[in-house]
């Protein structure tokens, strides 16, 4: 299985920073015959399931703000927030959907500074 | 509106049997994948297992820690997707989400709970 790991676990930033969360597989999520990296973000507040931000690693789904961008390409990701707001405090995981199992993050939980 | 929405989940004593539906509406079923995804009380999304569409000869692939005891199945005259959960043991308590994959899980319902426990 590919095994998922986020850092931090937990960081607090201030309103109006930016943040960047880091993420790695254990094994390359690049698919050559497409070029794409199968690896997304998915942000969950208290009692809701996990909403998707990004995927193919950088595209930002219709609807999330062009705030929140993600980047990296094989192993290694980073999720970018920038101009942290108050709506921002909720747990991020990247998920791998290059092999099943589909495997997530462990988490990373943001709240404000 | 895209939506998925999950029942059937209760409390059942270990060994037991449960059997949870996901009703679609608002998108083409048939051509969606579906996939389970489980959270247990305090932890991360895990992922069940996944059924793939008619075109893909509705292949099932399941998680080492379900194989042989959960079935997914799938009927898409109804828009309706299911999970078999067969005996049953404690550490399977968790909200069980029914996602449909396109990029990424785009669709997620709102989850069941489903609670082993004697």
């Amino acid at each position: 299985d590919i095994v998922m790991t986020q850092s931090p676990d937990s960081l607090a930033v201030s309103l109006g920073e930016r943040v960047t969360i880091s993420c790695k597989s254990s094994q390359s999520l690049l698919y050559s015959s497409n070029n794409n990296n199968y690896l997304a973000w998915y942000r969950q507040k208290p009692g809701q399931p996990p909403k998707l931000l990004i995927y193919w690693a950088s595209t930002r789904k219709s609807g999330v703000p062009d705030r929140i961008s993600g980047s990296g390409s094989g192993t290694d990701f980073t999720l970018t927030i920038s101009n942290l707001q108050a709506e921002d405090v909720a747990i991020y995981y990247c998920q791998q959907y290059y092999s099943t199992p589909d495997t997530f993050g462990q988490g990373t939980r943001l709240e404000i500074k | 509106e895209e939506q998925l929405v999950e029942s059937g989940g209760d409390l059942v004593q270990p060994g037991g049997s449960l059997k949870l539906s996901c009703a679609a509406s608002g998108f083409t079923f048939s051509v969606s994948a579906i996939h389970w995804v489980r959270q247990a009380p305090g932890r991360g999304p895990e992922w069940v297992g996944r059924i793939r569409t008619r075109r893909n000869s509705y292949t099932k692939t399941y998680a080492a820690s379900v194989q042989g005891r959960f079935t997914i199945s799938r009927d898409d005259s109804k828009n309706m997707a299911y999970l078999q959960m067969n005996s049953l043991k404690i550490e399977d308590t968790a909200v069980y989400y029914c996602t449909r994959l396109q990029y990424g899980l785009d669709v997620w319902g709102q989850g069941t709970t489903v609670t082993v426990s004697s």
